[in-house]
């Protein structure tokens, strides 16, 4: 399958402070998704994402399909925020494989 | 009301005891997925479904089965739980082809005692 590697593991920030989350891939994908999963355990869909650059409100994506990679930003940090981020990719809309997530902390 | 619904959303059994999962949605997808999330991991596919007469195994099927009685519902069952069996478990469902955004049920916590 598909070896999917998120970094950082572990992620602490002051609220208002930017961050960058990376999802690298070992195989051609064609599908990729980023997901918040909020402390509570509920998957909240951020970005659906299989090539190019998308915002929504502080957070915005890029994936670079050619070269196995994608990045989450999260700009001005809340401690909404705080949780574990996920990147899935799937290849031909089959199986997907996730990432071990970022777990993301944002203090007041 | 929630596009994918998971019933139970806890539930705690004992060791050797049959348990069903439920998974309905509402968006009209063919695809559907049982995921299970152990603590500090990603999800790890346990079936997946493409339509009502087409069932595959994922990543981790052993001790799972699963039935897809409906286009708008896909069950997972444990024949005989076991105590590694204790994890978060997530339905997802997606359309086919480029439009293959998955969505997520709420998940369900199961607990084998």
């Amino acid at each position: 399958g598909i070896q999917v590697e998120q970094s950082p593991p572990d992620l602490i920030l002051q609220e208002g402070a930017n961050s960058t989350l990376r999802c690298n891939f070992s195989d051609s994908v064609n599908n990729l998704q980023w997901f918040h999963q909020n402390p509570w355990g509920q998957l909240i869909n951020l970005f659906y994402i299989p090539s190019g650059t998308k915002q929504n409100g502080r957070l915005s994506a890029t994936t670079v399909a050619t070269e196995r990679y994608s990045l989450l930003y999260i700009s001005s940090s809340q401690t909404t925020d705080s949780g574990v981020y996920f990147c899935a990719v799937s290849y031909n809309f089959n199986k997907f494989y996730f990432g071990s997530g970022t777990k993301l902390n944002v203090k007041p | 009301d929630a596009d994918v619904t998971q019933t139970p959303r806890n539930r705690i059994t004992k060791t050797g005891k049959r348990i069903m999962l439920e998974c309905s949605q509402t968006k009209g997808h063919d695809r559907m997925y049982w995921y299970r999330q152990d603590p500090g991991l990603g999800l790890r596919l346990i079936y997946y479904s493409f339509d009502v007469k087409d069932i595959n195994k994922g990543e981790i099927s052993d001790g799972y089965s699963v039935s897809r009685q409906a286009q708008a519902k896909f069950s997972l069952s444990l024949e005989s739980a076991i105590p590694n069996q204790t994890a978060l478990y997530f339905c997802a469902t997606s359309l086919a082809g480029v439009q293959g955004e998955q969505f997520f049920g709420p998940g369900t916590r199961l607990t084998v005692l």
